[in-house]
């Protein structure tokens, strides 16, 4: 079975440019989330989806930040524009079912250099 | 809200030597909580959780935990460690109580550890 699928794995931009992450989660799986982990710390959620429905947005930084999940399968994140401070790792996980006690599966992530 | 404090932020030991990484938490309402490792360049894998039931949890590659509710802790050991388990490590909690942050996994901030030969 495919893992959590993420790309690109590495991105460098100039600031004041928009990017964007694609995931494409375990197929069946129908919670969708994106984390930033930055340098040091453990993951933060920026937004969780349940199918195409995001339920959980209140991390996202709106005005810059935006997410979509059209279809209830793959998702992309996007950054517009970019700043020196986005510079972390980008990571897509994504769970079945009853989303507080089971398993979050996680992808390798995406390391964005903004400079 | 909750918080999860690792307490160490990086943990040096020998290869077959006996490793305990600490984890406390900070809820006001009952938790699930979970112990996940990164390799270097890899998403984070799950090592083991606690639900409910028996305190003592017993994961994947060796590792157990044991959950103490009166401490607020959810330690991880191993009685032998291996070269193969240099890897950072997470602590994290999720409630079930309901509300707005119902079942966020909220993370501590890592411990790295390292096994030298």
């Amino acid at each position: 079975e495919a893992g959590v699928v993420q790309s690109p794995r590495y991105k460098i931009i100039e600031k004041k440019q928009p990017v964007a992450f694609w995931c494409n989660p375990i197929s069946g799986h129908n919670t969708l989330y994106w984390y930033l982990q930055n340098l040091g710390q453990g993951p933060e959620l920026l937004i969780r989806y349940e199918n195409e429905e995001a339920v959980d947005d209140s991390q996202l930084p709106k005005d810059r930040f935006s997410a979509e999940r059209l279809k209830g399968v793959d998702s992309t994140l996007k950054i517009q524009p970019a700043e020196l401070g986005d510079s972390a790792v980008y990571l897509c996980a994504s769970s079945s079912g009853d989303w507080s006690y089971n398993e979050q599966f996680f992808g390798p992530g995406t390391r964005l250099t903004v400079l | 809200a909750q918080s999860v404090t690792q307490l160490d932020s990086q943990v040096p030991v020998f290869e077959e030597a006996p490793v305990e990484l600490r984890c406390n938490y900070s809820s006001s309402v009952s938790v699930y909580l979970f112990w996940y490792v990164q390799y270097p360049n890899q998403g984070l894998q799950l090592l083991l959780k606690y639900l409910s039931g028996s305190t003592l949890v017993k994961g994947i590659n060796g590792f157990e935990a044991e959950f103490n509710k009166s401490q607020t802790s959810f330690h991880l050991r191993k009685p032998s460690v291996h070269i193969s388990d240099t890897a950072e490590y997470f602590c994290a909690v999720s409630d079930y109580a309901g509300g707005t942050s119902y079942g966020k996994l909220t993370f501590g901030q890592g411990t790295i550890l390292t096994v030298h030969p």
